[in-house]
């Protein structure tokens, strides 16, 4: 059974940081890509990163590019999202996904319960 | 700002069917797979319908996806009101080199 529990969420002032974890079980962790997808309160979801299962490579949306940063431990099957100079408008529930395939433009088949971000003073 | 467009909100009665369209550009829906998610509230969002009209294990087959040119359309046929939700249209989208989502519709059961 796939299994996906993220961490690392919680309370931090703008321009702080963060580093999110997302513990996978339950598939060969190398072998598919990974993504972070946030919801804002009462808003629709967010694509934010994804890492490629092979080569790690890795994408961003706009919103976030130069300030977070996705990798990937295969030998620990967990996923991270470093999260630099955090602002207002990244308060969201952050949600772990698994991709269908290795490559990032698979779609995300499971998801984690996901873990909240406030960002706020 | 979502570049897949969806209705807000549709209703129905229970055993009625439903359609939520979603729509896009060449740059994604038009060349890409899409994928359908059921979010119920407080939960985690559930992959329902993949590469535009196939369903993972233990998804009944009341849910349904089709695709045409920019295009693509959930049905929920017989519904009933545990299906009271939000659903999502995805796909990737190839000038963004982003995963995309739709602005969600909320399905309500009257």
């Amino acid at each position: 059974e796939v299994q996906l529990v993220e961490s690392g969420g919680g309370l931090v002032q703008p321009g702080g940081s963060l580093r999110l974890s997302c513990a996978a079980s339950g598939f060969t962790f190398s072998s598919y890509a990974m993504s972070w997808v946030r919801q804002a309160p009462g808003k629709g979801l967010e694509w934010v990163s994804s890492i490629s299962g092979s080569d790690s490579s890795p994408h961003y949306a706009d919103p976030v590019k130069g300030r977070f940063t996705i990798s990937r431990d295969n030998s620990k099957n967990t996923l991270y999202l470093q999260m630099n100079s955090l602002r207002a408008d990244d308060t969201a529930v952050y949600y772990c996904a698994k991709n269908d395939l290795v490559v990032v433009a698979s779609h995300p088949d499971y998801w984690g319960q996901g873990t909240l971000v406030t960002v706020s003073s | 700002q979502s570049v897949l467009t969806q209705p807000p909100s549709v209703s129905a009665a229970p055993g009625q069917k439903v359609t939520i369209s979603c729509s896009g550009s060449s740059s994604n829906i038009g060349n890409n797979y899409v994928s359908w998610y059921q979010q119920l509230p407080g939960t985690a969002p559930k992959l329902l319908i993949y590469e535009n009209n196939k369903r993972p294990s233990g998804i009944p087959d009341r849910f349904s996806g089709s695709k045409s040119g920019t295009s693509a359309t959930l049905g929920i046929t017989g519904l009933q009101t545990g299906d009271e939700a939000d659903y999502y249209c995805g796909t990737w989208d190839n000038s963004l080199s982003a995963r995309v989502f739709g602005t969600g519709t909320k399905v309500t059961v009257l």
